[in-house]
């Protein structure tokens, strides 16, 4: 089945400077990429996604990469904020597939 | 429309007891998915359900029943509670279409359950 590799575990950057999330993933098959933003205590939710047929994709600080190939995808935030702080979970499926498999996490900090 | 409802929030029980985890959307969505979330582990996805009538087992389904009489509700059953239960749990649904913006998977706000 697929497996999910998430690093860093942890992540603190100073506010203003940019942050890179990178995952891996096993299954070629895989075709949709989430990434899920998890404050203390919340719940996760959806900050952007991305699928196989697409290279990159961006929504205003945000943005997500893939390399099919490598079979890599990484979550890119610029100019971050303090409330950027918080746990970002990658996932893997296949579309119309919806069994989603999560990395492990990363703990971002964003220090004033 | 209330999007995805988890009851109880908190919930603390004794080793061998028994408890069902409610789950219940309003948007029509014919996915339903049970996760557990674990310190460093990310989530981890216990049963899920592609409509009314059907389950499977995810990763982590050993000790949870789950069933799913109809579209709305989707809840999880702990049959003999261990401490190794104690975990966050996640009910989450979705369409099962492909298509944008169907994809997304909605959780709702989870139930931190205690097993002593």
């Amino acid at each position: 089945g697929e497996n999910v590799e998430q690093h860093p575990s942890t992540l603190s950057v100073q506010e203003g400077d940019s942050a890179v999330i990178k995952c891996t993933y096993s299954d070629s098959a895989s075709n949709y990429f989430p990434w899920y933003k998890q404050e203390l205590g919340k719940r996760p939710q959806l900050i952007i996604d991305i699928r196989s047929n697409v290279g990159e994709k961006k929504d205003q600080r945000i943005a997500v990469t893939l390399n099919k190939t490598a079979k890599h995808f990484s979550l890119h935030i610029t100019e971050t904020q303090p409330e950027d702080s918080a746990v970002y979970f990658c996932a893997a499926s296949k579309m119309g597939f919806q069994k989603l498999v999560f990395g492990t996490g990363t703990r971002l900090l964003v220090s004033p | 429309n209330a999007g995805v409802t988890q009851t109880p929030k908190f919930q603390v029980l004794k080793t061998g007891q028994s408890m069902t985890l409610q789950c219940a959307q309003d948007m029509n969505h014919e996915y339903m998915s049970w996760y557990r979330q674990d310190p460093g582990m990310g989530l981890r996805l216990i049963h899920y359900s592609v409509g009314a009538g059907i389950t499977d087992q995810g990763e982590v389904p050993n000790g949870y029943n789950v069933s799913r009489s109809t579209t709305e509700d989707f809840p999880l059953r702990l049959l003999s509670a261990a401490p190794s239960q104690t975990s966050v749990y996640f009910c989450a649904s979705s369409y099962s279409i492909q298509g944008p913006a169907k994809n997304i998977q909605y959780f709702g706000a989870g139930t931190r359950l205690s097993v002593l």
